[in-house]
């Protein structure tokens, strides 16, 4: 199975922050990742799919970078909201393997 | 809308098996993936495996390989997942997801614990 390696676990920041993420895949996946942002008690909502594209009604400061084995997903402007753990997730030959997560707190 | 009903919650014995259903409305049940994912408490999430509806074919992580099983039942839009070999490791709560690939649509959960 592809390995995908999330980094930081942790990351403390504050409201108006510009936060980055970064996913490392063990091997080439094309552009094939997808973010996702989780809440205590509720399901992964898709924030990003094919390493870049915006899912409909995802706010404009999320985005996605990257390709091959390295990717990155950018919070321009960091929201109330936007406090949660983020998970990257490769669907590379038809696998799945998700990233270990990014708690993202209040600094 | 898009729904993915899954079956309650299930409390079982080590050794025991499990069999969780996930049924699929509002949408082409043959037009989409649904994969299996599962979150432990407090732990991460964990890709299990993928059925495509139509034809029926699957693909398992690595780590479950030999304990897992995924079918589809395509006259009532469900899917199950099959898992056997329980130990209190797998208490999770265990969410059915639809995708082309990416997932972009989640069940609401079940949560499987296993007990003595």
């Amino acid at each position: 199975d592809i390995q995908m390696t999330q980094s930081p676990s942790t990351l403390a920041a504050s409201v108006g922050d510009r936060v980055t993420i970064t996913c490392r895949a063990s091997q080439n996946i094309n552009n094939q990742l997808a973010w996702y942002q989780q809440k205590p008690g509720q399901a992964p909502k898709l924030l990003i799919y094919r390493a870049s594209d915006l899912e409909s009604g995802v706010p404009s400061r999320f985005s996605g970078s990257g390709s091959g084995t390295e990717f990155t997903l950018t919070v321009s402007s960091l929201q109330p909201d936007d406090f949660a753990t983020y998970y990257c997730q490769h669907y590379h030959s038809y696998s799945g393997t998700f990233g270990q997560g990014t708690k993202v707190e209040i600094k | 809308q898009v729904q993915l009903v899954q079956s309650g919650a299930e409390l079982k014995k080590p050794g025991a098996s499990v069999k969780v259903s996930c049924k699929a409305s509002g949408y082409t049940f043959t037009s989409y993936y649904i994969h299996w994912v599962r979150q432990a408490p407090g732990q991460g999430l964990e890709w299990m495996g993928i059925i495509n509806p139509s034809p029926g074919s699957t693909a398992y992580a690595q780590n479950f390989q030999g304990r897992v099983t995924m079918t589809r039942d395509t006259s009532t839009s469900t899917v199950y997942l099959d898992l056997s070999s329980l130990r209190s490791e797998d208490t999770a709560v265990y969410y059915c997801a639809r995708g082309g690939m990416a997932i972009d649509f989640w069940g609401k959960g079940t949560l499987v614990t296993v007990s003595s």
